[in-house]
């Protein structure tokens, strides 16, 4: 149980396009979905934080005109870059907590973006 | 100064030793304190989870915390080449209705040699 997917796993794009990366909670319900950024070799830096049905809530930081984030129903969060910069290439991993147990956290197998 | 601090290794050890990944904290309002295992291009998968100070152990592994010195740790045992992964530690406050945040460790690179 606590499976979540990513898709797309890989996406290659070019400067000044828009990337769409899709989480979705497999086996549950998830009220509360994460976005994550992580370089390589560092730890994971909170995007914001996306709650079902209401606006997503943005760490400092982090532009949120930039970095759209929806979170349509209690399975499924998207996060889209919108004119991405090679600047933006990363490793974007969400994570689903459970409903009724928002003590931790379950991660997805992430989305290497590179923008040419 | 970092509110979870990690030290990033990397750490090699040879097959069949106990490792012993630690983190130290400084908010005094976390509670829940977590290990994530991350292979190199995954996302982190959670190895355990405790919420009071303590062991808990799960097969090869055991969590340990310690509130009044701030400081965790994971144990493990017998340790294999199948283990060589980045360690995250991460840890959360009081419990919301909407979710917690996790701060996170750096990460400690292990590598588990034959």
């Amino acid at each position: 149980g606590a499976v979540v997917s990513q898709h797309p796993s890989r996406v290659i794009c070019k400067s000044g396009t828009s990337v769409k990366i899709e989480c979705r909670s497999l086996d549950f319900q998830a009220t509360t979905m994460f976005w994550y950024r992580q370089f390589p070799k560092q730890s994971l830096m909170l995007m914001a934080t996306s709650n079902e049905g209401s606006k997503a809530t943005y760490e400092q930081g982090v532009e949120k005109d930039k970095f759209l984030i929806n979170h349509a129903s209690l399975t499924l969060s998207t996060l889209t870059v919108t004119s991405a910069h090679p600047e933006d290439s990363s490793f974007y991993i969400c994570s689903a907590g459970l409903a009724g147990r928002m003590d931790t956290q379950y991660f997805g197998p992430g989305t290497r973006l590179t923008v040419l | 100064q970092k509110e979870v601090e990690q030290d990033p290794g990397p750490l090699s050890v040879p097959e069949g030793a106990i490792v012993s990944l630690n983190c130290t904290y400084s908010n005094s309002a976390f509670q829940y304190f977590m290990w994530y295992r991350q292979y190199s291009r995954k996302g982190p998968e959670l190895l355990m989870y405790t919420y009071s100070s303590g062991n808990k152990e799960d097969g090869r592994f055991t969590a340990q915390v310690d509130k009044s010195s701030k400081y965790i740790s994971l144990f493990i045992r017998d340790s294999q080449p199948s283990d060589s992964a980045t360690y995250l530690c991460a840890m959360s406050a009081k419990l919301t209705g909407g979710g917690n945040k996790l701060t996170f460790g750096t990460g400690t690179q292990l590598k588990v040699e034959l």
